[in-house]
Protein backbone atom coordinates (compact mmCIF):
# COMPACT_ATOMS: atom_id res chain seq x y z
CA UNK A 1 0.00 0.00 0.00
CA UNK A 2 1.19 3.75 0.16
CA UNK A 3 3.47 4.96 2.19
CA UNK A 4 4.19 8.49 3.68
CA UNK A 5 7.60 9.08 5.17
CA UNK A 6 7.42 12.60 7.02
CA UNK A 7 10.54 14.37 8.13
CA UNK A 8 11.89 15.19 10.80
CA UNK A 9 10.81 13.43 13.10
CA UNK A 10 11.17 15.92 16.04
CA UNK A 11 12.14 19.38 15.67
CA UNK A 12 13.46 22.10 18.70
CA UNK A 13 13.80 25.47 17.78
CA UNK A 14 13.98 28.58 19.30
CA UNK A 15 11.22 31.11 19.29
CA UNK A 16 11.52 33.54 15.55
CA UNK A 17 13.43 30.90 13.82
CA UNK A 18 11.64 29.34 10.20
CA UNK A 19 10.84 25.61 10.12
CA UNK A 20 10.75 23.34 7.41
CA UNK A 21 9.04 19.65 7.03
CA UNK A 22 8.36 17.27 3.97
CA UNK A 23 6.91 14.36 3.15
CA UNK A 24 7.33 12.00 0.67
CA UNK A 25 5.48 8.82 -0.86
CA UNK A 26 6.46 5.89 -3.15
CA UNK A 27 3.30 6.54 -5.14
CA UNK A 28 1.35 9.86 -6.31
CA UNK A 29 -1.43 11.44 -4.84
CA UNK A 30 -3.31 14.17 -6.13
CA UNK A 31 -4.36 16.07 -3.38
CA UNK A 32 -1.92 17.06 -0.44
CA UNK A 33 -3.18 18.24 3.09
CA UNK A 34 -0.95 19.55 6.19
CA UNK A 35 -2.52 18.85 9.68
CA UNK A 36 -1.77 20.28 13.13
CA UNK A 37 -2.86 18.34 16.13
CA UNK A 38 -2.93 19.88 19.84
CA UNK A 39 -2.53 17.60 22.61
CA UNK A 40 -6.09 16.15 23.80
CA UNK A 41 -7.20 17.45 20.30
CA UNK A 42 -8.15 16.80 16.68
CA UNK A 43 -6.29 17.36 13.98
CA UNK A 44 -6.80 20.24 12.29
CA UNK A 45 -6.74 21.33 8.48
CA UNK A 46 -3.59 24.24 8.02
CA UNK A 47 -3.47 24.02 4.34
CA UNK A 48 -4.74 21.79 1.20
CA UNK A 49 -3.15 21.41 -2.00
CA UNK A 50 -4.54 19.96 -5.09
CA UNK A 51 -2.41 20.58 -7.96
CA UNK A 52 1.40 19.85 -8.64
CA UNK A 53 3.86 22.50 -8.50
CA UNK A 54 1.14 24.40 -6.41
CA UNK A 55 2.43 26.74 -3.31
CA UNK A 56 -0.21 27.65 -0.90
CA UNK A 57 0.05 30.02 1.79
CA UNK A 58 -1.48 30.36 5.67
CA UNK A 59 -0.99 33.06 7.40
CA UNK A 60 2.94 32.13 8.48
CA UNK A 61 2.44 28.38 7.08
CA UNK A 62 3.44 28.32 3.24
CA UNK A 63 3.28 24.41 1.61
CA UNK A 64 3.99 23.19 -1.89
CA UNK A 65 2.61 20.32 -3.72
CA UNK A 66 6.02 18.13 -5.80
CA UNK A 67 5.65 18.30 -9.20
CA UNK A 68 6.21 14.02 -9.27
CA UNK A 69 2.92 14.29 -7.34
CA UNK A 70 5.07 12.49 -4.84
CA UNK A 71 6.35 14.78 -1.80
CA UNK A 72 4.93 17.90 -0.10
CA UNK A 73 6.86 20.50 2.71
CA UNK A 74 5.64 22.94 4.59
CA UNK A 75 7.43 26.13 6.12
CA UNK A 76 6.34 27.67 9.19
CA UNK A 77 8.09 31.68 9.26
CA UNK A 78 8.67 33.40 12.49
CA UNK A 79 7.98 30.36 14.93
CA UNK A 80 5.75 31.66 18.01
CA UNK A 81 5.17 29.08 21.09
CA UNK A 82 1.71 28.44 20.24
CA UNK A 83 3.00 26.49 17.20
CA UNK A 84 3.92 23.63 19.22
CA UNK A 85 2.51 20.80 18.45
CA UNK A 86 2.31 17.80 16.22
CA UNK A 87 2.60 18.33 12.27
CA UNK A 88 0.65 15.60 9.82
CA UNK A 89 0.94 15.41 5.77
CA UNK A 90 -1.91 13.68 4.57
CA UNK A 91 -1.99 12.47 1.14
CA UNK A 92 -5.35 11.37 -0.81
CA UNK A 93 -5.65 9.70 -4.52
CA UNK A 94 -9.31 11.23 -4.99
CA UNK A 95 -9.44 10.05 -8.81
CA UNK A 96 -12.30 10.69 -10.20
CA UNK A 97 -14.35 12.22 -7.64
CA UNK A 98 -13.81 9.23 -5.42
CA UNK A 99 -11.50 7.48 -3.52
CA UNK A 100 -11.30 10.12 -0.20
CA UNK A 101 -9.05 8.06 1.87
CA UNK A 102 -6.16 10.02 3.82
CA UNK A 103 -2.58 8.26 4.26
CA UNK A 104 -1.02 9.93 6.91
CA UNK A 105 2.73 10.29 7.56
CA UNK A 106 4.16 9.54 10.90
CA UNK A 107 4.02 13.43 12.17
CA UNK A 108 6.69 15.88 13.14
CA UNK A 109 6.61 17.19 16.53
CA UNK A 110 7.89 20.60 16.65
CA UNK A 111 8.74 22.13 20.02
CA UNK A 112 9.20 25.75 20.39
CA UNK A 113 11.48 27.55 22.85
CA UNK A 114 10.72 31.13 23.97
CA UNK B 1 -19.05 27.70 13.63
CA UNK B 2 -19.84 24.18 12.65
CA UNK B 3 -17.90 21.39 13.37
CA UNK B 4 -17.54 17.83 13.95
CA UNK B 5 -19.02 16.55 17.33
CA UNK B 6 -17.83 12.73 18.87
CA UNK B 7 -19.18 11.39 22.01
CA UNK B 8 -18.05 10.22 24.78
CA UNK B 9 -14.76 11.59 24.70
CA UNK B 10 -13.02 9.24 27.20
CA UNK B 11 -14.42 5.87 27.51
CA UNK B 12 -12.52 2.96 30.04
CA UNK B 13 -13.88 -0.10 29.90
CA UNK B 14 -13.63 -3.69 30.81
CA UNK B 15 -12.39 -6.53 27.99
CA UNK B 16 -15.13 -7.99 26.89
CA UNK B 17 -17.81 -5.26 27.10
CA UNK B 18 -19.53 -3.43 23.70
CA UNK B 19 -18.50 -0.09 23.08
CA UNK B 20 -20.25 2.83 21.43
CA UNK B 21 -19.31 5.91 19.82
CA UNK B 22 -20.63 8.54 17.93
CA UNK B 23 -20.02 11.01 15.78
CA UNK B 24 -22.34 13.77 14.70
CA UNK B 25 -20.53 15.58 11.04
CA UNK B 26 -20.75 18.88 10.25
CA UNK B 27 -24.24 19.67 8.52
CA UNK B 28 -24.27 19.34 4.77
CA UNK B 29 -21.11 16.82 4.59
CA UNK B 30 -22.05 13.54 3.06
CA UNK B 31 -19.09 11.86 3.84
CA UNK B 32 -18.29 10.72 7.06
CA UNK B 33 -14.52 8.74 7.83
CA UNK B 34 -13.55 6.42 11.30
CA UNK B 35 -9.92 6.84 12.16
CA UNK B 36 -8.06 5.70 14.38
CA UNK B 37 -5.18 6.84 16.49
CA UNK B 38 -1.99 5.14 18.56
CA UNK B 39 1.51 5.42 19.14
CA UNK B 40 2.79 2.48 17.28
CA UNK B 41 0.57 2.83 13.95
CA UNK B 42 -0.20 6.68 13.75
CA UNK B 43 -3.88 7.35 12.05
CA UNK B 44 -5.38 4.84 10.19
CA UNK B 45 -8.31 4.57 8.29
CA UNK B 46 -10.45 2.53 9.26
CA UNK B 47 -14.05 3.21 7.37
CA UNK B 48 -15.75 5.54 5.41
CA UNK B 49 -19.43 6.20 4.01
CA UNK B 50 -20.59 8.64 1.27
CA UNK B 51 -24.43 9.13 1.65
CA UNK B 52 -24.92 7.20 4.74
CA UNK B 53 -23.47 3.96 2.24
CA UNK B 54 -20.61 2.40 3.11
CA UNK B 55 -17.50 3.04 0.66
CA UNK B 56 -14.45 1.56 2.33
CA UNK B 57 -14.01 -0.61 5.08
CA UNK B 58 -11.38 -2.50 4.27
CA UNK B 59 -9.56 -0.91 7.73
CA UNK B 60 -11.65 -2.18 9.78
CA UNK B 61 -11.60 -5.43 11.82
CA UNK B 62 -14.69 -7.17 10.23
CA UNK B 63 -15.30 -9.74 13.30
CA UNK B 64 -15.64 -7.07 15.76
CA UNK B 65 -15.78 -3.95 14.75
CA UNK B 66 -19.31 -2.74 12.90
CA UNK B 67 -19.97 1.33 11.25
CA UNK B 68 -23.49 2.85 10.49
CA UNK B 69 -24.78 5.90 9.60
CA UNK B 70 -28.84 5.82 10.98
CA UNK B 71 -28.87 9.04 9.12
CA UNK B 72 -27.03 12.28 7.90
CA UNK B 73 -26.57 13.75 11.21
CA UNK B 74 -25.18 10.58 12.99
CA UNK B 75 -22.67 8.25 12.15
CA UNK B 76 -21.80 5.29 14.77
CA UNK B 77 -18.66 2.92 15.65
CA UNK B 78 -19.09 -0.08 17.87
CA UNK B 79 -17.07 -2.25 19.05
CA UNK B 80 -17.80 -5.68 20.39
CA UNK B 81 -16.49 -7.63 22.13
CA UNK B 82 -13.42 -4.59 23.17
CA UNK B 83 -10.02 -6.17 23.68
CA UNK B 84 -7.46 -4.46 25.17
CA UNK B 85 -5.27 -4.17 21.64
CA UNK B 86 -8.75 -1.34 21.02
CA UNK B 87 -7.21 0.93 23.13
CA UNK B 88 -6.58 3.94 21.05
CA UNK B 89 -8.38 7.29 20.08
CA UNK B 90 -10.74 7.20 17.71
CA UNK B 91 -11.64 10.04 15.25
CA UNK B 92 -14.43 10.76 13.13
CA UNK B 93 -13.65 13.32 10.37
CA UNK B 94 -16.68 14.81 7.57
CA UNK B 95 -15.77 16.19 3.92
CA UNK B 96 -14.73 14.86 1.24
CA UNK B 97 -11.40 16.36 -0.56
CA UNK B 98 -11.00 18.26 2.59
CA UNK B 99 -11.94 16.20 5.87
CA UNK B 100 -12.09 17.77 9.29
CA UNK B 101 -11.41 15.77 12.42
CA UNK B 102 -13.80 15.68 15.81
CA UNK B 103 -12.25 15.92 19.16
CA UNK B 104 -11.93 12.18 19.36
CA UNK B 105 -13.17 9.31 21.50
CA UNK B 106 -9.94 8.19 24.07
CA UNK B 107 -10.84 4.49 24.60
CA UNK B 108 -9.00 2.71 27.37
CA UNK B 109 -10.06 -1.32 27.53
CA UNK B 110 -8.80 -2.80 30.44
Amino acid sequence: GQQLNQSPQSMFIQEGEDVSMNCTSSSIFNTWLWYKQDPGEGPVLLIALYKAGELTSNGRLTAQFGITRKDSFLNISASIPSDVGIYFCAGQLNSGGSNYKLTFGKGTLLTVNP
Amino acid sequence: DARVTQTPRHKVTEMGQEVTMRCQPILGHNTVFWYRQTMMQGLELLAYFRNRAPLDDSGMPKDRFSAEMPDATLATLKIQPSEPRDSAVYFCASGSQNQYFGPGTRLTVL
